[in-house]
């Protein structure tokens, strides 16, 4: 089955700042891949999503993120912080003409004044 | 909007009950998952379903069952809960891969 790994369990980063949040998957064709994001006591909000094409794809709230597939990576990056992105935030990936879809552990961001 | 319903946001049950998850999607999606979410554990799948009356086991489907016989609607079951069984509960549903939809999420305690 497919895997999802994201190495950082909790990143601190101060307001306005640079942001990179890594996710390397595990999967023998190409995926579909999804970043999604998790305020306190909500439920999970789709922020990106990767199928084919362009390897740098855009999402909501100033986030993108880069497919590369050599290094089976899906980073999800944003220029400058803000504190409402503190947040806990999942990597997914879905199989091609398949119906599941699997989450990392989660890192979760915590912002700084 | 889509909207992912499940029907309690908190439910506290007694070890050995027998406990219902009930979820409603209002979009004709195909498929639907239950997750359960652990701290450090991440989302991990429990059982999903691509069709009425079909089913699959995802990577933890011990202890539970689902249920599907209606298009719109998901129930994950607990047979005889257990206290190991405490977590929040996320289901969604999708079209295809394009993008899953999450419920707010149930937060059940097994006492």
């Amino acid at each position: 089955a497919q895997s999802v790994t994201q190495p950082d369990i909790h990143i601190t980063v101060s307001e306005g700042a640079s942001l990179e949040l890594r996710c390397n998957y595990s999967y023998g064709a190409t995926p579909y891949l999804f970043w999604y994001v998790q305020s306190p006591g909500q439920g999970l909000q789709l922020l990106l999503k990767y199928f084919s094409g362009d390897t740098l794809v855009q999402g909501i709230k100033g986030f993108e993120a880069e497919f590369k597939r050599s290094q089976s990576s899906f980073n999800l990056r944003k220029p400058s912080v803000h504190w409402s992105d503190a947040a806990e935030y999942f990597c997914a990936v879905a199989r091609y003409n398949n119906n599941d879809m699997r989450f990392g552990a989660g890192t979760r961001l915590t912002v700084k004044p | 909007d889509v909207k992912v319903t499940q029907s309690s946001r908190y439910l506290v049950k007694r070890t050995g009950e027998k406990v219902f998850l009930e979820c409603v999607q209002d979009m004709d999606h195909e498929n639907m998952f239950w997750y359960r979410q652990d701290p450090g554990l991440g989302l991990r799948l429990i059982y999903f379903s691509y069709d009425v009356k079909m089913k699959e086991k995802g990577d933890i489907p011990e202890g539970y069952s689902v249920s599907r016989e209606k298009k719109e609607r998901f129930s994950l079951i607990l047979e005889s809960a257990s206290t190991n069984q405490t977590s929040m509960y996320l289901c969604a549903s999708s079209l295809r891969q394009i993008e899953a939809f999450f419920g707010q999420g149930t937060r059940l305690t097994v006492v």
